[in-house]
């Protein structure tokens, strides 16, 4: 099975602040990796899919990069609505792996 | 609009059966495969199995194989996940999702809102 390794697990961020949340893959992955973000009481929902590609309607300063076994997820200016838990997931061979989740907190 | 609903909360006791049901609209439902994940209180996120719609065939985590039965009847667009016998460490919220491969690249692109099992004696 292909481990995902998620970190920070939780950070502390104000408004404004650029945060970057790395998953990193037991082996190599090519680009099949997304990031989910879930609020409190909801649904996940997709933020990013195939490593880098902006899922429709969701705001541009949110970004992923990466192949292979390490890929970021960036805010680039922290958004009061932002705070919530991200999740990758991959998605290259069975079984489908999460990442263990980052929770991000106001500071 | 795409769509998946799920069926309500669900309190059950230890050792009965359930079936809880996820209902696609607004989109082919043949077309994609159906994925479950659960989530422990308070805990991430864990992919289950996939079914797809059209054959009925299915995948498993190694860690739900024989736990659960995932099935879909096609006929109402709608997705299943059973348990013969609940136990206590059942309890979670779980979600179906629509897994996505447009462009060769698959992801869950569209969530139902969650059904929530607790079971307990």
């Amino acid at each position: 099975d292909i481990q995902m390794t998620q970190s920070p697990s939780s950070l502390s961020a104000s408004v404004g602040d650029r945060v970057t949340i790395t998953c990193r893959a037991s082996q190599g992955i090519r680009n099949n990796l997304g990031w989910y973000q879930q609020k409190p009481g909801k649904a996940p929902k997709r933020l990013i899919y195939a490593a880098s590609s902006l899922q429709s309607g969701v705001p541009s300063r949110f970004s992923g990069s990466g192949s292979g076994t390490e890929f970021t997820l960036t805010i680039s200016s922290l958004q009061p609505e932002d705070f919530a838990t991200y999740y990758c997931l991959q998605h290259n061979s069975y079984p489908l792996t999460f990442g263990g989740g980052t929770k991000v907190e106001i500071k | 609009e795409v769509q998946l609903v799920q069926s309500g909360v669900e309190v059950k006791k230890p050792g009965e059966s359930l079936k809880i049901s996820c209902k696609g609209s607004g989109y082919r439902f043949t077309s994609d495969w159906i994925g479950w994940v659960r989530q422990m209180p308070g805990k991430g996120l864990e992919w289950m199995g996939l079914i797809n719609p059209g054959d009925s065939d299915t995948r498993y985590s190694p860690s739900f194989q024989g736990q659960v039965t995932v099935s879909v009847d096609k006929s109402i667009t709608t997705a299943y996940l059973l348990w013969n016998s609940l136990k206590a460490s059942d309890t979670a919220i779980y979600y179906c999702a629509r897994y996505d491969c447009t462009g060769g690249s698959c992801s869950f692109d569209f969530w139902g809102q969650g059904t929530l099992v607790t079971v307990s004696s």
